[in-house]
C-alpha cells in the first residue's frame, strides 16, 4: 500500500513548455486534491476532484488543468509555463474521517 | 473568506523544554481543524483532525486543543526528532469536499 505516490520529484522546465504532474492513489478514495507551496506561504488549492470525470476549481487555478479519468490518477497539467508557476505541488486525498493524505510533492522550477 | 493565521512564525527551544503553537481561525462553519507536521522537503504528515470547541487529542509528546476561535499545539517535554514545521488547517461545512485553508506555519528547532 504506497498511498499517494507523485512523480517527478524534481523538474526544471523552460518558460512557455508544458508539463504534466503525476499523482496517483492506492487507497480507493474518491476526493483527491492539488496544492501548490510557496516559501514562507500556506498551501493554496489549485482543483480537486471529487470522483472519476467531475473536477473543480480551487482557489488558484489559473496556468493549470486537470483531468480524472479514473479513481486512481489525477494528474495536473501546466500548459505554457511561467516563473511564477516555481514551486512544490502536492496531490492529496481526502479519508473518511475528512482528514486529507499527502504524496511526497514535486519541486518544480521554470526558468 | 475563510482565514488561519499561526504564530510565532518561528520557535527554537532546548530539549525537554515545553511550549505551545498557536492557530488562530475565521472560518463559516467549521467542519474540521487539522494539525499537520511536514519535514524539509516532504509532504505534510497527519497529526490531528478537531471538530468542536472543547474537543482535545494527543499523541505522544504532542497534545492539540481547540476553541471555538483558535487551537494549540502543546508540546511536552520535546526531543530533537520534534523539529518540523507544523501545519494548521481549516476546513469549512460547506456540502462538498472542499480543499483545506492553511497557514503558513511554525518552524520549530529543538535543540540538544
Amino acid at each position: 500500500n504506497a498511498g499517494v505516490t507523485q512523480t517527478p520529484k524534481f523538474r526544471i522546465l523552460k518558460i512557455g513548455q508544458s508539463m504534466t504532474l503525476q499523482c496517483t492513489q492506492d487507497m480507493n478514495h474518491n476526493y483527491m486534491y492539488w496544492y501548490r507551496q510557496d516559501p514562507g506561504m500556506g498551501l493554496k488549492l489549485i482543483y480537486y476532484s471529487v470522483g472519476a470525470g467531475i473536477t473543480d476549481k480551487g482557489e488558484v487555478p489559473n496556468g493549470y488543468n486537470v483531468s480524472r479519468s479514473t479513481t486512481e490518477d489525477f494528474p495536473l497539467r501546466l500548459e505554457l509555463a511561467a516563473p511564477s508557476q516555481t514551486s512544490v505541488y502536492f496531490c492529496a486525498t481526502l479519508s473518511g474521517g475528512y482528514e486529507q493524505y499527502f504524496g511526497p510533492g514535486t519541486r518544480l522550477t521554470v526558468t | 473568506e475563510d482565514q488561519v493565521t499561526q504564530s510565532p512564525e518561528a520557535l527554537r527551544l532546548q530539549e525537554g523544554e515545553s511550549s505551545s503553537l498557536n492557530c488562530s481561525y475565521t472560518v463559516s462553519g467549521l467542519r474540521g481543524l487539522f494539525w499537520y507536521r511536514q519535514d524539509p522537503g516532504k509532504g505534510p504528515e497527519f497529526l490531528f483532525t478537531l471538530y468542536s470547541a472543547g474537543e482535545e487529542k494527543e499523541k505522544e509528546r504532542l497534545k492539540a486543543t481547540l476553541t471555538k476561535k483558535e487551537s494549540f499545539l502543546h508540546i511536552t517535554a520535546p526531543k530533537p526528532e520534534d523539529s518540523a514545521t507544523y501545519l494548521c488547517a481549516v476546513q469549512a461545512y460547506r456540502g462538498g469536499a472542499d480543499g483545506l485553508t492553511f497557514g503558513k506555519g511554525t518552524h520549530l528547532i529543538i535543540q540538544p
